[in-house]
């Protein structure tokens, strides 16, 4: 099946900027889609199309694709940017397509 | 603005169905989109169940498959879950949200509504 592989982990001092990447086979024919999550609280889209910001994201959220990888970079990290990051895409190579998310990556500011 | 509801038992015996709903406002679902359930078990990652356009066409995660229907009523506006033989392994936050299609592949999804747990407990 399937993988998104993300780093278990990225920490970055407030002010910083923090990247958190996302590896898949399939990233250079799918789109890539990045969620903020905070602690008891639903997914929120930040990116989607791989560098598209939705209306409402602060400008210090980007996104970029390279081959096989994507990155979502926070440029000037604050405070409450600590959250799970999790990336999602697309498998579209078999019977039907299906959805994948990677397995997350917790941000620490320290 | 667009805004999910789920609601449902928080306690589900095993091997027993699961089942929830995700009432929808703001948006009419026969309108387009489609609209998908994602499950996130305690301290652990996101897993998608699987989704349904507007039309009733369904696409369901191959890991879950033969466990998992999932159903539209667009006259009451609003989309259903149901997870057969369940055990403690489903248990988790059960999450609705409205998804893209972005050239003919699963796209983006948002907004999502606010969660809800379902425990696999005697």
């Amino acid at each position: 099946s399937y993988e998104l592989t993300q780093p278990p982990s990225v920490s970055v001092s407030p002010g910083q900027t923090a990247r958190i990447t996302c590896s898949g086979d399939a990233l250079p024919k799918q789109y890539a889609y990045w969620y903020q999550q905070k602690p008891g609280q639903a997914p929120v889209l930040v990116i989607y199309k791989d560098s598209e910001r939705p209306s409402g994201i602060p400008e210090r959220f980007s996104g970029s694709s390279s081959g096989t990888t994507v990155t979502l970079t926070i440029s000037g990290v604050q405070a409450e940017d600590e959250a799970d990051y999790y990336c999602q895409s697309a498998d579209s190579s078999g019977t039907y397509p299906y959805v994948v998310f990677g397995g997350g990556t917790k941000l620490t500011v320290l | 603005q667009v805004q999910l509801q789920e609601s449902g038992p928080g306690l589900v015996k095993p091997s027993e169905t699961l089942s929830l709903t995700c009432a929808v406002s703001g948006y009419s679902i026969s309108s387009g989109y489609y609209w998908g359930w994602i499950r996130q078990p305690p301290g652990k990652g996101l897993e998608w169940i699987g989704s349904i356009y507007h039309s009733g066409s369904t696409y369901y995660n191959p890991s879950l498959k033969s466990r998992v229907t999932i159903s539209v009523d667009t006259s009451k506006n609003q989309f259903s879950l149901k997870l057969s033989s369940v055990t403690a392994a489903d248990t988790a936050v059960y999450y609705c949200a409205r998804g893209a299609m972005v050239r003919g592949a699963p796209g983006w999804f948002d907004p999502w509504g606010q969660g809800t747990l379902v425990t696999v407990s005697s």
